[in-house]
């Protein structure tokens, strides 16, 4: 069975501050790692994937994320918060055989001014 | 694209009542997934559709729920005699096959079961 875990159930950083935002899994064979995101009253919405190739990808927004296969981990990260990315980040995982997404429970990420 | 739509939003029923939620994908989209997410959790997978064949079913998901996807257009979920367990969002989302992964979601439908 594959899974997710988020540590934290909330991140706060100050405007202009790097973000992390962590997320490791447990899946059979190699993965295909996904980061979400859910605005208030808005559908979630894709941000970036790892599929392979290079462990550094990067999505929508300045977002990037570094996957660690030793510490089976996929962190989301920005070099420079904003306000608007405060939000609810979900991290999702998927085997390379299935089709269904595993999601994390989230992590609310709030961006102080 | 006119991205996926969910219909209703919102839905209040009594406890034994039937409901049916309905998802129009994006056209192009021949995947289709829906998901229940409920207060402080992920969403939790329910169901996968690939054109009109439901290819994939959660082992968590009750005999009172049903999905369908006739014709590989549109898709709706019922849920038969509900729970008060079953207040959730109910959310719908499709991908193009080429996109692994790539899950464009809906704003979801929320029932509530009084």
């Amino acid at each position: 069975a594959q899974s997710v875990a988020q540590p934290e159930d909330q991140v706060n950083v100050a405007e202009g501050n790097p973000l992390t935002v962590k997320c490791t899994y447990s899946v059979s064979g190699n993965p295909y790692l996904f980061w979400y995101v859910q605005y208030p009253n808005r559908g979630l919405q894709f941000l970036l994937k790892y599929i392979t190739g290079d462990n550094l990808v990067k999505g929508s927004y300045g977002f990037e994320a570094e996957f660690n296969k030793s510490q089976t981990s996929f962190h989301l990260k920005k070099p420079s918060a904003l306000v608007s990315d405060s939000a609810l980040y979900f991290c999702a995982v998927r085997d390379n055989a299935g089709n269904m997404l595993t999601f994390g429970g989230g992590t609310r990420l709030m961006v102080k001014p | 694209d006119t991205g996926v739509s969910q219909d209703p939003r919102h839905k209040i029923t009594k406890r034994g009542q039937n409901v049916t939620f309905r998802c129009d994908p994006i056209s192009e989209h021949n995947r289709l997934y829906w998901y229940r997410q409920t207060l402080g959790q992920g969403p939790e997978f329910l169901t996968y559709f690939q054109n009109e064949a439901q290819l994939e079913k959660s082992r968590l998901l009750s005999d009172r729920f049903s999905a369908e996807r006739p014709k590989g257009s549109f898709s709706t979920l019922e849920i038969q005699r509900t729970e008060q367990g079953d207040s959730a969002m109910y959310l719908c989302a499709s991908s193009p096959a080429v996109r692994i992964g790539e899950l464009f979601f809906g704003e979801g439908s929320r029932l509530t079961v009084l």
